[in-house]
C-alpha cells in the first residue's frame, strides 16, 4: 500500500463550487504539506502543518484553506473554486529529523 | 530569497546517451540539495540528495555533486534508458532556521527514445 494517498485522483468541478481534497499517510510523520503544480512553474507550497495544532500558510494560500484532522490526515479545501485553480495538487509528508519529503500521487483538479 | 534555476527542457535523447541537467541555486545559508523525479502519472520521488559541499549523491546510475564554489548541483547519468523518461526537479532546503520549505526548480522534461 502507498504511504501517502490522495483522494480523489481526478476531479472536474464548476466555478463557485466548494471542493475538498484529502490526504492520508501511514508514515507516522508529523509534518504534512500541500503543493500545487502548474506547467512551467514547478511546485509551489500552499499550506503546511508541523503537527495537528500547527497550520501555516505557504507561498500561495489565497483561495485555499486546510484542516489537519489527525496526525495522518490533512485536507485542502477550495471554498469557491475558480478556473485558475486548475492544477495538479500534491500532498507530502516529512520527518522533522530528515529533510526528504514523501509525495502522494497527486489530484488533478479541473475547474470549468 | 532562496531559489533554484534548472535548465529548461524538454530534453530528448537516444537510449544510452549521456545526460546532464544543469541546476544552480541561490541561498543565504547552507542548503541541502535534492533531485526529485516525477514519472508520468505519479507523484515526486526523491532520486538523490547531498547535504554539504563536495558531497556526491547517487542513485539508479544518476549522480550529482554539491559544488559550493559554483552553487551548482548538476544531474548526470552516463547511459540513459527509455525508463528514465520523466520530469526531473532540482530542489533545496535551507538548513538554517525553519528547515521545512523545499524550494523547487521548474522541472526538466526528459524523453528518451529507443
Amino acid at each position: 500500500d502507498a504511504d501517502v494517498t490522495q483522494t480523489p485522483r481526478n476531479r472536474i468541478t464548476k466555478t463557485g463550487k466548494r471542493i475538498m481534497l484529502e490526504c492520508s499517510q501511514t508514515k507516522g510523520h508529523d509534518r504534512m504539506y500541500w503543493y500545487r503544480q502548474d506547467p512551467g512553474l514547478g511546485l509551489r507550497l500552499i499550506y503546511y502543518s508541523f503537527d495537528v495544532k500547527d497550520i501555516n500558510k505557504g507561498e500561495i494560500s489565497d483561495g485555499y484553506s486546510v484542516s489537519r484532522q489527525a496526525q495522518a490526515k490533512f485536507s485542502l479545501s477550495l471554498e469557491s473554486a475558480i478556473p485558475n485553480q486548475t492544477a495538479l495538487y500534491f500532498c507530502a509528508t516529512s520527518d522533522p529529523d530528515r529533510w526528504e519529503q514523501y509525495f502522494g500521487p497527486g489530484t488533478r483538479l479541473t475547474v470549468t | 530569497g532562496d531559489s533554484v534555476t534548472q535548465m529548461e527542457g524538454p530534453v530528448t535523447l537516444s537510449e544510452e546517451a549521456f545526460l546532464t541537467i544543469n541546476c544552480t541555486y541561490t541561498a543565504t545559508g547552507y542548503p541541502s540539495l535534492f533531485w526529485y523525479v516525477q514519472y508520468p502519472g505519479e507523484g515526486l520521488q526523491l532520486l538523490l540528495k547531498a547535504t554539504k559541499a563536495d558531497d556526491k549523491g547517487s542513485n539508479k546510475g544518476f549522480e550529482a555533486t554539491y559544488r559550493k564554489e559554483t552553487t551548482s548541483f548538476h544531474l548526470e547519468k552516463g547511459s540513459v534508458q527509455v525508463s528514465d523518461s520523466a520530469v526531473y526537479f532540482c530542489a533545496l532546503i535551507y538548513s538554517g532556521g525553519s528547515n521545512y520549505k523545499l524550494t523547487f526548480g521548474k522541472g526538466t522534461l526528459l524523453t528518451v527514445n529507443p
